[in-house]
């Protein structure tokens, strides 16, 4: 059974640029969460999708967004990027409330 | 506020030698308790879930232990291979997302 797939695994900007990170849930997954995991501030929750539609989301500026889609793949975009957007980005699908998440591997975001 | 606090931050073992990994936490009502693994330049992979005190799980050499406040991670007889951060984390009132703890980085030497 395949798992998460995260597309890029890893990626260079400059300042200013924006990026958009790519999301594959395993089959029949329905919720989508991103993460953001620095050094410092370890997991931290970006936002969660279900059906399309945004079901909560963390404390994050709105330079950071996300859509899903109706196959439940899911993107992230993080606009104006700046240095502290340096960081590993995670994606997690799960099939419904109370079930664990299942992780991919990442995105390594570095930002020059 | 929902927090995770996990303890201690790093954990060095000799092979065989028994310890455990605690995990504090305070949610308004607990849907979830999770333990998951990770390895260096890997995404988090899932080992546990807890849902009510007092219930227990097992896998291999480890034991995840819930009260109303604290989860443990026990780690019976490590191996080198167990070397990994070993993460704590809590459901959201409402969908599937987690707030982590910072982790435990074990490492076990031979």
């Amino acid at each position: 059974k395949a798992g998460v797939t995260q597309t890029p695994r890893y990626l260079i900007k400059t300042r200013g640029q924006q990026v958009t990170l790519s999301c594959s849930p395993i089959s029949g997954h329905r919720s989508v969460s991103w993460y953001q995991q620095t050094p410092g501030q370890g997991l931290q929750f970006l936002f969660e999708y279900f059906s399309e539609t945004q079901r909560n989301k963390g404390n994050f500026p709105g330079r950071f967004s996300g859509r899903q889609f109706s196959n439940s793949r899911s993107e992230m975009n993080v606009s104006t990027l700046e240095l502290g957007d340096s960081a590993l980005y995670l994606c997690a699908s799960s099939r419904e409330n109370g079930q664990p998440q299942h992780f991919g591997d990442g995105t390594r975001l570095s930002i020059l | 506020e929902d927090q995770v606090t996990q303890s201690p931050e790093a954990l060095r073992l000799q092979e065989g030698e028994s310890s455990s990994l605690n995990c504090s936490y305070t949610v308004s009502g607990l849907r979830g308790l999770f333990w998951y693994r990770q390895d260096p330049g890997k995404g988090p992979e899932f080992l546990f879930t807890l849902y009510s005190a007092g219930e227990e799980k097992e896998k291999e050499r480890l034991k995840a232990t819930l009260t109303k406040k604290e989860s443990f991670l026990h780690i019976t007889a490590p191996k080198p291979e167990d070397s990994a951060t070993y993460l704590c984390a809590v459901q959201v009132p409402r969908g599937t997302a987690l707030i982590f703890g910072k982790g435990t980085t074990l490492s076990v030497s031979s």
